[in-house]
């Protein structure tokens, strides 16, 4: 158990369905992250939220929506997907500090999504 | 915008040798932070360099941020089945930013 939980752990979704992915975590972090992993492609920000809001948006596809109702909850909300958004979609926190620097992230276990 | 490079993509090792993985920056970092990566599992943070030349040792593994924080390596020493994973490096430039590196894949021959 890494701190932060990530489920479902595995999906399967149409490119009809709504889903969403869900992430918390226990470590009193201040920041929250949203990674997607394709094979043989490096790890790709999409969201980040620090103190609740969001600050970056890595010009991810709009079918693809966060929210972060508090510190410790971020999800990623699902809709219209296609194939090729087929990865594992990894949580992260961390504790930012000063002038935006901040120390290890801390990642969820991820979600293995398979869009059909 | 900031890219950081890793090499060799793949390192296959001979269970007891030595390998070293090699990771630059096409900007100045404020620091670099090195995470591995099971097969089937996730990222799990190892460390994180912040002085110019600086050098942490973790058992047998030996990481060093390069004088013009530009580039960092990961040293591991008599590789074990247990090394297996991909390792990233991660670099932060001063706009805050933390880019990854591609991974290196490392597999060993027992």
């Amino acid at each position: 158990e890494t701190g932060v939980t990530q489920t479902p752990r595995h999906l399967v979704m149409g490119m009809t369905n709504k889903k969403s992915l869900k992430c918390e975590q226990h470590l009193g972090h201040n920041a929250m992250y949203w990674y997607k992993q394709s094979a043989k492609k490096p790890l790709e920000l999409m969201f980040v939220y620090s103190l609740e809001e969001r600050v970056e948006n890595n010009s991810v596809p709009s079918r693809f929506s966060p929210e972060c109702p508090n510190s410790s909850h971020l999800f990623l909300h699902l809709h219209t997907l296609q194939p090729e958004d087929s990865a594992l979609y990894l949580c992260a926190s961390s504790q930012d500090g000063l002038m935006g620097l901040s120390y290890g992230y801390t990642f969820g276990s991820g979600t293995r999504l398979t869009v059909v | 915008g900031q890219q950081v490079m890793q090499i060799p993509q793949y390192q296959h090792v001979q269970e007891g040798e030595d390998f070293t993985t090699y990771c630059n920056s096409s900007t100045t970092l404020s620091n670099i932070q090195w995470y591995k990566q099971r097969p089937g599992g996730h990222p799990v943070f190892l460390i994180q360099l912040v002085k110019s030349g600086e050098v942490k040792k973790q058992k047998r593994l030996t990481f060093q941020f390069g004088e013009a924080k530009k580039n960092s390596s990961l040293h591991i020493t008599a590789t074990q089945t247990t090394d297996v994973g991909t390792y990233f490096c991660a670099g932060r430039s001063n706009d805050y930013k933390l880019s990854f590196g591609a991974g290196t894949t490392v597999t060993v021959r027992a």
